[in-house]
């Protein structure tokens, strides 16, 4: 079965430097959820999209802005990079406005900033 | 909002024992209660769930009971295998809500 796709899967990115992280739900999937892991931590929410539209926000930064597309793929876009957006970020899509069931996440993506 | 508290942050078990992740959570609307597994550089992968109308859920190896009046969930596994080795996260959602708060994670060892 198809699962949610992330690209790429490492990034190495210098301080100020911006990124671009790529998600593709699940097919017919129509919500998607970004989540942040730093080191050691718990995913942290940080913004999800439901029909291409902004649902929730979670503790996103200032700079970092996420956009979700007609074919229901999101783009996480990470600008002036600082030492601490390093993390595994993740993807997760579902179905529906009001998910009634946990969300299926992607492989995630590195990245490091050096 | 949510707050979800997850322990023991660490447990190792001989092969075969059984293992048991504990979850307390504050906000008595929800009413989802889902834990995935977490691989070294993957992502988290849901294994069993529970809904407030349930108290027990099992599959397997693996069950989940839940303690609405205590707001407390837990995982246990029984038979550990060394491929059971990960981090564990319990996770809640609130009706009203659509994204998970997730408890700060278990990391399971099975020694052989």
């Amino acid at each position: 079965a198809a699962g949610v796709i992330q690209s790429p899967r490492h990034l190495i990115k210098e301080k100020r430097e911006t990124a671009t992280l790529k998600c593709y739900p699940i097919p017919r999937h129509d919500t998607v959820y970004w989540y942040q892991q730093g080191p050691g931590q718990d995913p942290q929410f940080l913004i999800s999209f439901y029909e291409k539209m902004q649902s929730d926000k979670g503790s996103i930064p200032d700079r970092f802005s996420a956009q979700q597309f007609s074919d229901y793929h999101s783009e996480l876009n990470m600008s002036s990079l600082e030492l601490g957006d390093s993390a595994l970020y993740f993807c997760a899509s579902s179905l529906g406005r009001y998910p009634t069931d946990g969300y299926t996440f992607g492989s995630g993506t590195r990245l490091t900033v050096v | 909002g949510e707050n979800v508290e997850q322990h023991p942050s660490t447990l190792s078990v001989q092969e075969g024992d059984s293992a048991v992740i504990k979850c307390t959570y504050s906000d008595s609307a929800s009413n989802y209660f889902p834990w995935y597994k977490q691989e070294l550089g993957k992502g988290p992968q849901l294994i069993i769930d529970i809904r407030s109308n349930v108290g027990e859920k099992k599959d397997q190896r693996i069950a989940v009971t839940l303690n609405k009046t205590a707001k407390h969930f837990s995982l246990h596994i029984t038979e550990t295998q060394p491929e059971d080795s990960a981090v564990y996260f319990c996770a809640a959602r609130p009706g009203s809500a659509r994204q998970l708060t997730f408890g700060s994670g278990t990391q399971l060892t099975v020694l052989p």
